[in-house]
C-alpha cells in the first residue's frame, strides 16, 4: 500500500466549477503536507502548503484532518489553466522526505 | 528569482552506458532530493543530501551513486544504464532539515536509455 493514496481521477469539470480532491495518508507520524501542481512532462510546482488549522490561498483552500489522516484541497471558480496532475506530499516524521502521491488529474473545459 | 536548476536537461545513453545528472540548487538552500518519475508515475524518491552528508536514502539502485559538493551543488551518477532507467529525474533543494520544510523542484532531466 502506497503511503500517500489519491484518486487518479481524471476530474472532467466547467469552467466555473468547484472540485475537490482528497487524499489520504497511511504514516501518522507524518508531520507536514502539501499540495503540488504538475503540468505535463514539467516538475511538480508547490501550490501550498497545508496547515492544520486549514488555509485558503485565492480560490484554493486546503485542509487537514489528522484524526482520519486525510488532506483535501477545493478548488472554486475552476479555470481552463487549472488543468494539470495535482500531487499529495506528506513530509514523513523524522526523516523529512516529501512523498507524493500518484496524482489527481483535473481536466477543466468550456 | 533563482530557482533550481538541472543540467543537462535531455540526454539520450545507451545501455550499460553511464551518466552523470547535476543540480544546483536555489541559493542558499543547504538541502537536496532527487527523484525520478517514470511515465504515469509519482516522483519516487532516490536520495537526499543535507549539509553535504546524505541524509536518507530511498529506493536508489546500487548501479547509482549522488553527492553533495562544496557548493551544495549535486550530482546524480548513474552507471550500467538499463532500458528501464529511462525516466524524468527530478532534483529538489529545500532550505533546511526539518519539518515544514518547503522543497522547489528543477525542471527535470529527461534520460532516454535505447
Amino acid at each position: 500500500r502506497k503511503e500517500v493514496e489519491q484518486d487518479p481521477g481524471p476530474f472532467n469539470v466547467p469552467e466555473g466549477a468547484t472540485v475537490a480532491f482528497n487524499c489520504t495518508y497511511s504514516n501518522s507520524a507524518s508531520q507536514s503536507f502539501f499540495w503540488y501542481r504538475q503540468d505535463c512532462r514539467k516538475e511538480p510546482k508547490l501550490l501550498m502548503s497545508v496547515y492544520s488549522s486549514g488555509n485558503e490561498d485565492g480560490r484554493f483552500t486546503a485542509q487537514l484532518n489528522r484524526a482520519s489522516q486525510y488532506i483535501s484541497l477545493l478548488i472554486r471558480d475552476s479555470k481552463l489553466s487549472d488543468s494539470a496532475t495535482y500531487l499529495c506530499v506528506a513530509q514523513q516524521g523524522g526523516s523529512y522526505i516529501p512523498t507524493f502521491g500518484r496524482g489527481t488529474s483535473l481536466i477543466v473545459h468550456p | 528569482a533563482a530557482g533550481v536548476i538541472q543540467s543537462p536537461r535531455h540526454l539520450i545513453k545507451e545501455k550499460r552506458e553511464t551518466a552523470t545528472l547535476k543540480c544546483y540548487p536555489i541559493p542558499r538552500h543547504d538541502t537536496v532530493y532527487w527523484y525520478q518519475q517514470g511515465p504515469g508515475q509519482d516522483p519516487q524518491f532516490l536520495i537526499s543530501f543535507y549539509e553535504k552528508m546524505q541524509s536518507d536514502k530511498g529506493s536508489i539502485p546500487d548501479r547509482f551513486s549522488a553527492q553533495q559538493f562544496s557548493d551544495y551543488h549535486s550530482e546524480l551518477n548513474m552507471s550500467s544504464l538499463e532500458l528501464g532507467d529511462s525516466a524524468l529525474y527530478f532534483c529538489a533543494s529545500s532550505l533546511g532539515w526539518q519539518a515544514g520544510t518547503e522543497a522547489f523542484f528543477g525542471q527535470g532531466t529527461r534520460l532516454t536509455v535505447v
